[in-house]
């Protein structure tokens, strides 16, 4: 997908445990973002990158973390993880108004 | 926030034109996309629309914009098996930094 690579593709992971999501763009574009979609909730935003170590959170934030050390990476971290995060996670890239190119995405199941 | 609403589903005979509706709250939205999303895939860009104009035509697809009702449409010509998709509606008020709102999703079905 355009130079951005998600994994794992799919996820099984337990109650409680962490969870980290990887991002890579070979793109080199500056704004990466993290998305959860969910049936009769569309796509929401998680948090977002507008540099290396630059974050902020986006609409559903809480229980997730990110980090951004290196331009073409941007991991999205869950900490303890619940039922309620199985979700699809994607990542998107964008570098200037037109639009984001988003990944294949990660299926997480937690149980 | 910004709130965008589409019908959840919209379904089409082979051949025939499709039109998906999209509404927006957020006046400033500069650059309204429209996303296409295949069974199992990520989101796919299918065209775009400035905030200036009112109509862009791209081979089968048409985007309409009344920017004063703050509505946004997407008309597929000749709509195909392929068209068989989800398709987003997402407003973007300008600058990158803070993502796209995205509206919950158009299935379109294609009977044959």
């Amino acid at each position: 997908d355009a130079g951005i690579t998600q994994s794992p593709r799919h996820k099984v992971t337990e109650t409680g445990t962490p969870v980290t999501l990887r991002c890579h763009q070979t793109e080199n574009h500056r704004y990466m973002y993290w998305y959860r979609q969910d049936p009769g909730h569309g796509l929401r935003l998680i948090h977002y990158s507008y540099g290396v170590k630059d974050t902020d959170k986006g609409e559903v934030s809480d229980g997730y973390s990110v980090s951004r050390s290196k331009t073409e990476d941007f991991l999205l971290t869950l900490e303890s993880a619940t039922s309620s995060q199985t979700s699809v996670y994607f990542c998107a890239i964008s570098e200037s108004d037109r639009g984001c190119t988003f990944g294949s995405g990660t299926r997480l199941t937690v149980v | 926030g910004e709130d965008v609403e589409q019908s959840l589903f919209l379904s089409v005979r082979e051949g025939d034109s499709s039109v998906i509706n999209c509404t927006y709250t957020d006046s400033s939205s500069t650059y309204l996309y429209w996303y296409k999303q295949e069974p199992g895939a990520g989101l796919q860009l299918l065209t775009y629309i400035f905030s200036n104009m009112d109509m862009k035509q791209d081979q089968r697809l048409t985007v309409l914009l009344n920017k004063k009702d703050k509505h946004l449409s997407l008309r597929i010509a000749d709509t195909q098996t392929g068209d068989s998709a989800i398709y987003f509606c997402a407003p973007h008020s300008g600058g990158g930094a803070d993502g796209l709102t995205f509206g919950k999703g158009t299935h379109l079905i294609i009977q044959p």
